[in-house]
């Protein structure tokens, strides 16, 4: 079975200072690994995914993540932060027909002026 | 706008009540997901459909059901509310049967609220 353990419930940044959520996973299989921003009162929106093909994934709004395996991690990143990045992420695991998509608990980002 | 669309936005029933969510796909996709998100329980995966089967089933009460009709749209109904069935209701579609790798493109969810 998969799980995903979202280190931080809240990270508070400052504009234009650097963003990172933590995400580690665990997979008995080769997993496909996915970040979905939630801004308040809206759906989820795919930020980027990785399925095996490059470990440098680069996503929307200069978003990307890094797969390593060895720290079974998928860390996203953002060199600058931007007010309207406040929002819930959520780190996803799958594996082909599997239990189809489980999420983290998610990370709440403040982003303060 | 992810092209999945859901209604209805909100529904507020009384428990024992049933409701039925809709949910259609974005065009071209054959497989809808189903989704929870409570603030106890986080998101959780209900139940997916493909091409009008069931493909998958996740943590889905005996109380829930849910279909995928020619058309390809789904609906969920949920029977017999409970206080605790109170929640945000995602739909999510993909282009193929492969839940693992496929791309889940989600609607803005219905917010149920059993008073």
């Amino acid at each position: 079975a998969q799980s995903v353990t979202q280190l931080d419930s809240h990270v508070s940044v400052s504009e234009g200072t650097p963003v990172l959520l933590r995400c580690n996973y665990s997979s008995s299989y080769s997993p496909s690994l996915f970040w979905y921003v939630q801004h308040p009162n809206k759906g989820l929106q795919l930020l980027l995914k990785y399925t095996s093909a490059a470990t440098l994934v680069k996503g929307i709004n200069g978003f990307e993540a890094e797969f390593k395996k060895s720290e079974t991690s998928f860390h996203l990143t953002k060199p600058s932060a931007h007010m309207s990045d406040a929002a819930e992420y959520f780190c996803v695991v799958s594996v082909d027909y599997g239990q189809n998509f489980v999420f983290g608990p998610g990370t709440s980002l403040s982003v303060l002026t | 706008d992810s092209g999945v669309t859901q209604t209805p936005k909100h529904l507020i029933t009384a428990t024992g009540q049933r409701v039925t969510l809709r949910c259609s796909p974005r065009s071209g996709d054959l497989s809808v997901y189903w989704y929870q998100q409570s603030l106890d329980q986080g998101l959780q995966f209900l139940i997916q459909y493909y091409n009008g089967e069931e493909r998958a089933k996740g943590n889905i009460l005996e109380r829930f059901s849910a279909q995928q009709f020619p058309d390809l749209h789904s609906e969920l109904n949920l029977s017999s509310l409970e206080l605790g069935d109170s929640a945000l209701y995602f739909c999510a579609s993909s282009v193929g049967n492969r839940g693992g790798t496929d791309t889940q493109y989600f609607g803005p969810g219905t917010r149920l609220t059993v008073l």
